[in-house]
């Protein structure tokens, strides 16, 4: 079955870390780059981060750009996201989205896990 | 960067009812623009892709259309299923969301 299946949320104070991880199967991972999506809950969608096939080219959102860090390790098939001086604003829902890639790009999302809840407080 | 602004953030209908829903970008981005439907407790689900290419398995009542800076998402006559919310997601650059339409049972 093609899927992606989250991990690594929970309540975390302001300043502290925590690392997400995303678990892929069913797709030739190293054939797609990956993203990062989160979504406050009730609230709309906002890219955080994405990396590409090899994880040479990575890329973040200015509202993250600093503290997040993205990887990932194809022969494990999986991605991962380092959240590192948590703040409230980062409280969401965070999701692990492949694109739709061909010899030309990546482009729209067409695979979403079910997401792993990050709550940020004292 | 991209804005995108969707609109009505709510929209009340009733089951057979045709609804319509806009995107617009603060510059043109060609085609580039896909539209989800997400139901509570779960992950956005692709329905639209480049503008206008319905998802493999999605409904014919779904449809949508436009280029550049302006798009529409249209349900031809909604069923019970649909009542859920609506995102576009415009991808020519980066990914930027619009803000989700509500679609409500009247």
């Amino acid at each position: 079955e093609v899927q992606l299946v989250e991990s690594g949320g929970s309540v975390v104070r302001p300043g502290g870390s925590l690392r997400l991880s995303c678990a892929a199967s069913g797709f030739t991972f190293d054939d797609y780059d990956m993203s990062w999506v989160r979504q406050v809950p009730g609230k709309g969608l906002e890219w955080v981060s994405g990396i590409n096939w090899n994880g040479d080219s990575r890329s973040y959102a200015d509202s993250v750009k600093g503290r997040f860090t993205i990887s990932r390790d194809n022969a494990k098939n999986s991605l991962y996201l380092q959240m590192n001086s948590l703040r409230g604003e980062d409280t969401a829902v965070y999701y692990c989205a492949k694109p739709y890639c061909n010899d030309s790009g990546c482009y729209h999302f067409d695979l979403w896990g079910q997401g792993t809840l990050v709550s940020v407080s004292s | 960067d991209i804005q995108v602004t969707q609109s009505p953030s709510t929209l009340s209908a009733s089951v057979g009812d045709r609804v319509t829903i806009t995107c617009r970008t603060s510059q043109s981005i060609s085609r580039w623009l896909a539209w989800y439907q997400q139901k509570p407790g779960k992950a956005p689900k692709l329905l639209i892709y480049k503008a206008s290419i319905l998802e493999s398995g999605v409904p014919s009542r779904f449809s949508g259309s436009g280029s550049g800076t302006e798009f529409t998402l249209t349900i031809s006559s909604l069923q019970p299923d649909d009542f859920a919310t609506y995102f576009c997601e415009e991808y020519s650059s980066y990914y930027n969301f619009g803000q989700g339409t509500k679609l409500e049972i009247k």
